[in-house]
């Protein structure tokens, strides 16, 4: 499965963009990005996901590298409740669809 | 549209006591999951279904056990609690991937806080 390393923690202002960054030098061809995040001790929340193209839904957008190597979560207005853990996820080919968790980014939003 | 629902929310074990986490889901969805996430860790895997009668170990699977008798339920057992098992339990759906839809994200359900003491 291709591994994915992304920044411990971050902050953010109230307000302004937020940009996630993710490294995933080893995805292979066909395999998706997806990101999720996880309020408190709530149940993971899907955001978004992508194959090669940018991609943008009500929540975020999605922004992946030529080579496919890197991707970008942007928050385009940043709010408080958006304070969570993010994870980015590349999904296994393999067989069971299975989605392997990382340790994430806690992200701060400050007023 | 309920999604994926867990019982109990909260539970307290003894230590050698069992006990079996309730998962269903209404989205018909062919695959299902469990997870465990200790306190500021990540999410791993303890078994996942592909669907009705079929099994299989994810990361984590000593101490637990699952079956899938229907499409919409998927019940994990804690046989023996141990102290090690106290952790927050997330069951987890999605789509068979190849159904004509490229988003084949889980939705999750809202936990099991499990505590053995």
């Amino acid at each position: 499965d291709a591994k994915t390393t992304q920044p411990p923690s971050m902050d953010c202002a109230e307000g302004r963009a937020a940009n996630l960054p993710c490294n995933h030098s080893t995805i292979s061809g066909n395999e998706y990005v997806y990101w999720y995040r996880q309020i408190h001790s709530q149940g993971p929340q899907y955001i978004i996901h992508g194959l090669k193209n940018n991609e943008t839904n009500e929540m975020a957008s999605l922004i992946i590298t030529e080579d496919r190597k890197s991707s970008t979560l942007i928050l385009p207005h940043a709010t408080l409740r958006d304070t969570a853990v993010y994870y980015c996820i590349v999904r296994s080919k393999a067989a069971g669809n299975k989605l392997t968790f990382g340790g994430g980014t806690r992200v701060l939003v400050k007023p | 549209n309920a999604g994926v629902t867990q019982t109990p929310k909260f539970r307290i074990l003894k230590i050698g006591q069992s006990m079996t986490l309730q998962c269903t889901q209404d989205m018909n969805h062919n695959y299902m999951y469990w997870y465990r996430q200790d306190p500021g860790m990540g999410l791993k895997l303890i078994y996942y279904s592909v669907g009705a009668g079929i099994t299989d170990k994810g990361e984590v699977p000593n101490g637990y056990n699952v079956s899938r008798s229907t499409t919409e339920d998927f019940p994990l057992r804690l046989e023996l609690a141990a102290p090690s098992q106290t952790s927050v339990y997330f069951c987890a759906s999605s789509r068979r991937p190849g159904t004509g839809l490229d988003n084949y994200g889980y939705t999750f359900g809202s936990g099991t806080r499990l505590t053995v003491v």
